[in-house]
């Protein structure tokens, strides 16, 4: 099993709403990320987990707040979005060493009205 | 600061063709570069890893090369196709960091 695996695969939230992405894989791999995307542009990091532990946060707002509750899970909640953050959130896992390849899931596609 | 750049930013040629993507970055202190390729409003696929004391590395019809000294990656790819048709991304490993820099893209599209 090679996947990482995302959902929802869209979602559509107004400013005031609360909601959370998933992001889940089975390769056991200690290192999960996240990315924003915007489009025609390439993809940012938001947060590193690293066994479990947040290890990197790329200043991102307080409305994102990353929680991984185990090895496998990664989620996102989302709260209070403006407009702007509208973008294809990315998720990533890897094995823990610098040297090993990034794997991707397919995105949720998050429109905030 | 540490910076990756991808030439062309778009690229549209014949099917059949044999295509070179161009990716440079502004620190030799590398610990890898890999190579994705990108479907619109998909996630990314990873094509090839180059560790930084390779030369190259090859599947299929792709070959990455990277020559740290000069900053510099090339992917090829031999006889395109239409399914070619995608963005290709670069990213890099810089030392000192843990994160992928990426680079802005290159949109290729091969025309049946």
């Amino acid at each position: 099993d090679t996947e990482v695996t995302q959902t929802p695969k869209h979602l559509v939230m107004g400013m005031t709403n609360k909601k959370s992405l998933k992001c889940e894989q089975h390769m056991g791999h200690r290192a999960m990320y996240w990315y924003k995307q915007k489009a025609k542009k390439p993809p940012e990091l938001m947060f590193v987990y690293s066994y479990e532990k947040l290890s990197i946060n790329e200043s991102v707002p307080s409305r994102f707040s990353p929680e991984c509750p185990n090895s496998s899970l990664l989620n996102l909640h989302l709260h209070a979005l403006q407009p702007e953050d509208s973008a294809l959130y990315l998720c990533a896992s890897s094995q823990e060493s610098v040297h090993e390849k990034l794997f991707f899931g397919s995105g949720t596609q998050l429109s905030v009205l | 600061k540490q910076e990756v750049t991808q030439i062309p930013a778009a690229l549209s040629v014949p099917e059949g063709e044999n295509l070179v993507l161009n990716c440079s970055f502004t620190d030799s202190a590398i610990y890898n570069l890999q190579w994705f390729r990108q479907d619109p409003g998909k996630g990314l696929t990873s094509l090839l890893l180059i560790q930084s004391s390779q030369r190259e590395q090859t599947s299929g019809r792709l070959n990455a090369s990277l020559d740290k000294s000069s900053g510099r990656s090339t992917l090829y790819i031999a006889a395109s196709q239409p399914g070619d048709s995608a963005t290709y991304l670069c990213a890099v490993r810089f030392v000192g960091t843990y994160k992928y820099i990426f680079g802005t893209g290159t949109r290729l599209k091969v025309l049946a």
